[in-house]
């Protein structure tokens, strides 16, 4: 089935250090997104990518770093800068960077920073 | 920049019941989409409903339906026959409509729906 993985479920470092996200699909996306959740807020956009080897800032990418190597891969790294990395982080792509294409979702990975 | 507004952080229905769900938002422009996700305990986000600005008639997916009020700037969400599974976090999301450009999906802060059996 297609969908798109984030790995892993739960994620524990220390503060200082960096961390990265995994973000894969297999739906065939062109765009591809990363969101940031907190309780109250929403989701609030850090990163997102149209194309591979491309990639625009969203509303909270101080700290934050991506790549798009490929098409099928997103990772994310959250980096010592990232203030308040603590939070609840959810991929997503879409068939194109189109208003009307719908975003699907991964299942999120929960980062806490101690 | 758009801003999209939950003004019920929390809802309650009785299952078999009818519920609705708020959602107003801020825009100068015309043509854009709106959608409505729901966020279950899994924490994955799963579309429920779209809404195409230019289209007056209100989209309807089962028990899922929507109230837009292009004019009043408001998009609500009623469920019939509520459904224990239907419990969940749900959030209202805008999107500029755009050929070129990837516009960013902005979404309110969500809407805990509990459903008591």
């Amino acid at each position: 089935d297609g969908g798109i993985t984030q790995s892993p479920k739960y994620l524990f470092r220390k503060e200082g250090q960096n961390v990265t996200l995994s973000c894969e699909q297999n739906l065939n996306h062109d765009a591809m997104y990363w969101y940031r959740q907190d309780p109250g807020q929403g989701l609030r956009l850090i990163y997102y990518s149209q194309i591979v080897n491309d990639f625009q800032k969203g509303d909270i990418a101080e700290g934050y770093s991506v790549s798009r190597e490929k098409k099928e891969s997103f990772p994310l790294t959250v980096t010592s800068a990232q203030k308040n990395p603590t939070a609840f982080y959810l991929c997503a792509s879409s068939i194109g960077p189109g208003a009307d294409s719908p975003l699907h979702f991964g299942n999120g990975t929960r980062l806490t920073v101690t | 920049a758009q801003t999209v507004t939950q003004s019920q952080p929390e809802m309650s229905v009785q299952e078999a019941e009818t519920v609705t769900l708020s959602c107003t938002y801020d825009t100068s422009e015309s043509d854009y989409y709106l959608f409505w996700y729901k966020q279950p305990p899994s924490r994955q986000m799963i579309l429920v409903i779209r809404q195409e600005a230019y289209k007056q008639q209100n989209a309807t997916e089962n028990r899922f339906s929507v109230n837009f009020q292009k004019a009043a700037k408001s998009f609500s969400l009623k469920i019939s026959d509520s459904q224990l599974g239907d419990a969940a976090m749900y959030f209202c999301a805008y999107r500029e409509f755009s050929f070129f450009d990837n516009n960013d999906m902005r979404f309110g802060a969500g809407t805990r729906l509990t459903v008591k059996p």
